[in-house]
């Protein structure tokens, strides 16, 4: 399970771009890259997912260089509504034959007005 | 709607009393999760279970037990609450073993005075 670092918090406005970037310096050969968002008083939810290059969905874009070991989740045209902590997390909750899932602290991202 | 369902979502108890808290999913997944999490912190897995009728520990197992009769439910007790255990705690299931299919229910926020 690799070792991810993130910033601790973030500020932007609205209507920018926000780009979080993820230090994985450790990551396994077949290891996965996973955001995932959480709203206060809520559970996180899956934002994207990838394992090299680009990846964009609906919501967000992934991108990930060739040596992978760092990623940058690219949020477009932030709102307000974007203000949420933000997981990295990368690689086989399963590879130590238990599972072990470290989600951290995130970053805290807040949109001002 | 399809998802993760927790019961109850709040909740105040007294030092050493005991309580259930229900997960209950409806996407037939093998995978379920207890997650606790603190202010300002992180998630921190407390039980799994990887079917039905098998249960596993976390990182923080001590004055949690869990059981997991149904596929769909899995139970979170508490035997004697204690303020430490004051926190929000998150259920949480997956359909595979990677990092992109967790949901996770909207959370129990419990009080132990």
């Amino acid at each position: 399970l690799a070792k991810t670092t993130q910033p601790i918090s973030m500020d932007s406005y609205e209507g920018q771009e926000v780009n979080i970037t993820c230090s994985h310096n450790n990551i396994a050969t077949n290891d996965y890259i996973t955001w995932y968002q959480q709203f206060p008083s809520q559970g996180p939810r899956f934002i994207i997912q990838g394992y090299k290059t680009k990846v964009t969905n609906e919501v967000a874009s992934l991108f990930i260089p060739a040596d992978r070991k760092s990623s940058t989740l690219s949020l477009p045209r932030v709102s307000l509504s974007d203000t949420a902590v933000y997981y990295c997390l990368v690689g086989d909750p399963w590879a130590s034959g238990t599972y072990k899932y470290i989600f951290g602290t995130g970053t805290r991202l807040k949109v001002l007005a | 709607n399809a998802g993760v369902t927790q019961t109850p979502k709040f909740r105040v108890l007294k030092t050493g009393q005991s309580m259930t808290l229900l997960c209950a999913q409806d996407m037939n997944h093998e995978y379920m999760y207890w997650y606790r999490q603190d202010p300002g912190m992180g998630l921190r897995l407390i039980h799994y279970s990887v079917g039905e009728g098998t249960t596993a520990k976390g990182e923080v197992p001590d004055g949690y037990n869990v059981s997991r009769l149904k596929k769909q439910n899995f139970l979170l007790g508490l035997e004697s609450a204690a303020p430490s255990q004051t926190s929000v705690y998150f259920c949480a299931s997956s359909y595979d073993r990677t990092g992109g299919g967790y949901t996770f229910g909207s959370g129990t926020r419990l009080t132990v005075v």
